[in-house]
């Protein structure tokens, strides 16, 4: 079984100039995270999604960042304009809903350089 | 004050050494709690979970103590592929999962 798949995995930008990512979750999982790991740190959620429904974007940037789960499959991760300090790796993962094992299941990430 | 907090290390040990880490969490209504290893340059992965009456899992012994609100990992026997970075994570509710910074451990020969 496929895991989930995000692409790019590396992306080397100017600042001010924008970005996507994508991410393609575990078939059959209805809930979708973006995370932001900075070097030295651990995950910092985003957003979550159940579904298509954004449930928890309360981290999430929204002057510069926005996020889309228009299916409920597939999301995108869209930064406009970068700055320096966006520079990190940007996972994503899935679970099942309603799952209370904690077990996320994380691409293998999406490490952006903004210089 | 952070909502998880870990010692970043790292923790150099030799092999066949005992390391134990622990982590705390602030807010007391957390339900759940698990351990997560990540190596370098690699995605996080679920090691174990943590179970109020502590449970363990061959060499991997987590434990959990809600009235001072922290959890451990203990490792006996290191061995050199125990080398990693530890993840303390905290379910705050409503399936919002909190990552903490991470302990790193090197094991040696």
């Amino acid at each position: 079984e496929a895991g989930v798949v995000q692409s790019p995995r590396y992306k080397i930008i100017e600042k001010k100039q924008p970005v996507a990512f994508w991410c393609n979750p575990i078939s059959g999982h209805n809930t979708l995270y973006w995370y932001r790991q900075n070097l030295g740190q651990g995950p910092e959620l985003l957003i979550r999604y159940e579904n298509e429904e954004a449930v928890d974007d309360s981290q999430l940037p929204k002057d510069r960042f926005s996020a889309e789960r228009l299916k409920g499959v597939d999301s995108t991760l869209k930064i406009q304009p970068a700055e320096l300090g966006d520079s990190a790796v940007y996972l994503c993962a899935s679970s099942l809903s309603g799952s209370n094992t904690g077990e996320l299941f994380f691409g293998e990430g999406s490490r952006l350089t903004v210089l | 004050r952070k909502e998880v907090e870990q010692d970043p290390g790292p923790f150099n040990v030799p092999e066949g050494a005992t390391v134990a880490f622990n982590c705390t969490y602030s807010n007391s209504a957390s339900q759940s709690f698990f351990w997560y290893r990540q190596d370098c340059r690699k995605e996080p992965k679920l090691l174990m979970s943590v179970y109020s009456s502590g449970n363990e899992d061959g060499r991997f012994t987590a434990q959990l103590n809600r009235a001072s609100q922290y959890i451990s990992l203990l490792i006996r026997d290191s061995k050199l592929s125990d080398s990693a970075t530890y993840l303390c994570v905290v379910n705050t509710g409503f399936q919002k999962l909190v990552f903490g910074t991470g302990t790193r451990l090197l094991v040696s020969p």
